[in-house]
């Protein structure tokens, strides 16, 4: 069983929509958790940083994150065709420096 | 701020040859880590330099190896290529403090033949 599960999808929603992608963990050590995109031949952007429980937006995205279920979300509102691309959850311990990734969401936005 | 940059971008080997990377991390930057991006097993960590030295370690063979420079500018280098080396090499880099934001590079993709 991998350490970080993610659906690899993939994911088709129309324009506006909310999109919800999720990773469960297994490693209660992890207390920082990311959500990068990537689009096609290029590297991982960083969207979302998270230290612990708790909720954090940053406008269109919103990062949940729930330590008790070992769960974390992000939640896209008025998606745009411009968000289609593949989304990484990563997490790590405290003071190390190694991310451990989900699988990726391949997700695509309809006009 | 420039970004991370990685050279080269791509880069055809054939088996049994050998491979060596360059990342440039953003500047202020003192850690660099490497990761192995490939369909099958997503991304993947390989090691991390702080400050010239290696702090952490994957799960990869020692024929995968690097070092890092006073400069912060980091090298990897993969001995004996195989065909299941084909992959994406990316770089990420971060101010190496227990804050663990960690910015990517575009990546060098490799492809052995």
């Amino acid at each position: 069983q991998k350490e970080v599960e993610q659906d690899p999808g993939p994911l088709s929603v129309p324009e506006g929509a909310i999109v919800s992608l999720n990773c469960t963990y297994s490693n209660s050590a992890f207390q920082y958790f990311m959500w990068y995109r990537q689009y096609s031949r290029k590297g991982p952007e960083l969207l979302m940083y998270t230290y612990s429980s708790g909720n954090k937006e940053d406008g269109r995205f919103t990062a949940q994150v729930d330590k008790s279920s070992k769960y974390i979300s992000l939640f896209i509102r008025d998606s745009q065709p411009s968000d289609s691309a593949t989304y990484l959850c990563a997490m790590t311990t405290q003071g190390a420096q190694k991310l451990v990734f989900g699988q990726g969401t391949r997700l695509t936005i309809n006009p | 701020k420039a970004g991370v940059t990685q050279t080269p971008r791509y880069l055809i080997k054939t088996r049994g040859q050998q491979v060596t990377l360059s990342c440039s991390p953003i500047s202020g930057h003192r850690s660099v880590s490497w990761y192995q991006q490939t369909p099958g097993q997503g991304l993947q960590f390989l090691f991390e330099y702080f400050s010239e030295t290696q702090r952490n370690k994957g799960n990869f063979p020692g024929r995968f190896s690097g070092r890092q420079f006073s400069n912060s500018r980091s090298e990897m280098n993969v001995s004996t290529l195989e065909l299941g080396d084909s992959a994406l090499y990316l770089c990420a880099s971060s101010e190496g403090s227990s804050y663990n934001e960690q910015f990517f590079g575009p990546g060098t993709r490799l492809t052995v033949l």
